[in-house]
């Protein structure tokens, strides 16, 4: 099975700073990767679909790129209701469809 | 608007099995994979396994064993079944939807609505 990896796994940034965080597959995936953000207590959103095609209604503020084994998640301007977790995750039509670990997003 | 919504068994003991059921309100049943996703407390999200209107189903193989996924489509619902549970099942589980389709630009979607999420606890 492919394996998804993220790093970091938490990280800390002041108020409109740019936030960068990646993620790795072990095989390639083309960009069948979707990006999804869960606030705490809350359920998971879907962000970024395709590596990077914007979700209806996110945020302009997010972004992704990247294809087959290497990808990227910038918030270009963090804002104090970004804090929360991102997973990444592979959605080509191979299950299983494997999340990375997780990042952890809060404000410094 | 597309809910999901999902109820189920809270508290289960050691080798009893868990049952959970979604109900979709809203939108095609047709059009998707309806699917099953678990969260440890503090932990990631781990894929469960999924199911077609017709029936057809995947299911991650590291739980192939001991799960069941199956489909209601006269009630638009579906359901989760997992067999002699420990407590390393215990963790928040999650119905969500996966289009059977792609964008206009040919690539997969992924998970775009998700249930509220149901809390199963395996304790003695």
């Amino acid at each position: 099975d492919i394996q998804m990896t993220q790093s970091p796994s938490s990280l800390s940034a002041s108020v409109g700073d740019r936030v960068t965080i990646t993620c790795r597959a072990s095989q390639g995936i083309s960009n069948y990767l979707a990006w999804y953000q869960q606030k705490p207590g809350k359920v998971p959103k879907l962000l970024i679909y395709a590596a990077s095609t914007l979700q209806s209604g996110v945020s302009s503020r997010f972004s992704g790129s990247g294809s087959g084994t290497d990808f990227t998640l910038t918030i270009s301007r963090l804002q104090p209701e970004d804090v929360a977790t991102y997973y990444c995750q592979k959605c080509d039509s191979a299950p299983p469809y494997t999340f990375g670990q997780g990042t952890k997003v809060d404000i410094k | 608007q597309v809910q999901l919504q999902q109820w189920g068994a809270g508290l289960l003991k050691p080798s009893e099995t868990l049952s959970l059921t979604c109900a979709v309100y809203g939108g095609s049943f047709s059009a998707y994979y309806w699917t099953w996703i678990r969260q440890p407390p503090g932990e990631g999200l781990e894929w469960i396994g999924e199911i077609l209107h017709s029936g057809s189903t995947n299911y991650n193989p590291s739980l192939q064993s001991r799960v069941s996924v199956s489909v209601d489509p006269s009630k638009n619902q579906f359901s989760l079944r997992l067999a002699s549970v420990t407590a390393a099942d215990t963790a928040f589980y999650y119905c969500a939807r996966r289009p059977n389709y792609y964008d206009s630009s040919g690539y997969p979607i992924g998970f775009d609505i998700w249930g509220q999420g149901t809390m199963v606890t395996v304790s003695s």
